[in-house]
């Protein structure tokens, strides 16, 4: 069974769209949570950190749900360049390992 | 400039050719990582350094090794490549009480092992 679980997509929504994205992680030791953006196929950068608060940043919002195990990001009001490859990443404290999911892609279609 | 850089950015060699991917980051981090990315799987780590000659094996790293004998070096070193190793392979970096935080990843090196 994969750590993180990602829908690969793609996604393809128009300009202004609000689109979401979930991650499922299977390990319940699991502490720290991220969002990576990679743009065709360079390095991978981190989008925002997830809290268990929630948390927002400008038009994206991220969620951590520790009961059902999974996190979400929201991006409102598309723009064109959001297009990319979204990473879901889980962080195993004790182990200090982290966990790539396979991404999400996606499509901001003018 | 704050950065990770490795080197090569493209190779392509041959079965049982030892090769070294070097990595090298300027900004004082103590974590030190290794990934490879391949379609459908996604970043995959191979090993990780929480500090100089302080090594751990990730997910994947059988096929590989490396060496931390400077904190700011953290070379991967195939010693005898298979055509199954040919991937996109990324090194990274975070501090460590941001361990949990930001990776700063290096450029990618695109390996091809005919």
């Amino acid at each position: 069974r994969k750590e993180v679980e990602q829908d690969p997509g793609p996604f393809n929504v128009p300009e202004g769209a609000t689109v979401a994205f979930n991650c499922t992680y299977s390990n319940s030791a699991s502490q720290s949570f991220f969002w990576y953006r990679q743009d065709c196929r360079k390095e991978p950068k981190l989008l925002m950190s997830v809290y268990s608060s929630g948390n927002e940043d400008g038009r994206f919002t991220a969620q951590l749900n520790r009961a059902s195990q999974y996190i979400s990001l929201l991006i409102r009001d598309s723009k064109l360049s959001d297009s990319a490859t979204y990473l879901c990443v889980v962080n195993l404290y004790t182990g200090n390992q982290f966990y790539f999911g396979t991404g999400t892609s996606l499509t901001v279609i003018p | 400039e704050a950065q990770v850089t490795q080197n090569p950015r493209y190779l392509i060699t041959v079965t049982g050719k030892k090769l070294t991917v070097t990595c090298s980051q300027n900004m004082n981090h103590e974590y030190m990582s290794w990934y490879r990315q391949d379609p459908g799987l996604g970043l995959r780590q191979i090993y990780y350094s929480m500090n100089v000659e302080v090594t751990d094996k990730g997910d994947v790293p059988e096929g590989y090794k490396v060496s931390r004998k400077e904190k700011r070096n953290f070379p991967l070193i195939l010693e005898s490549p298979s055509p199954n190793q040919t991937s996109l392979y990324f090194c990274a970096s975070s501090t460590l009480a941001g361990v949990t935080d930001t990776q700063y990843f290096g450029p990618g090196t695109r390996l091809t092992v005919l």
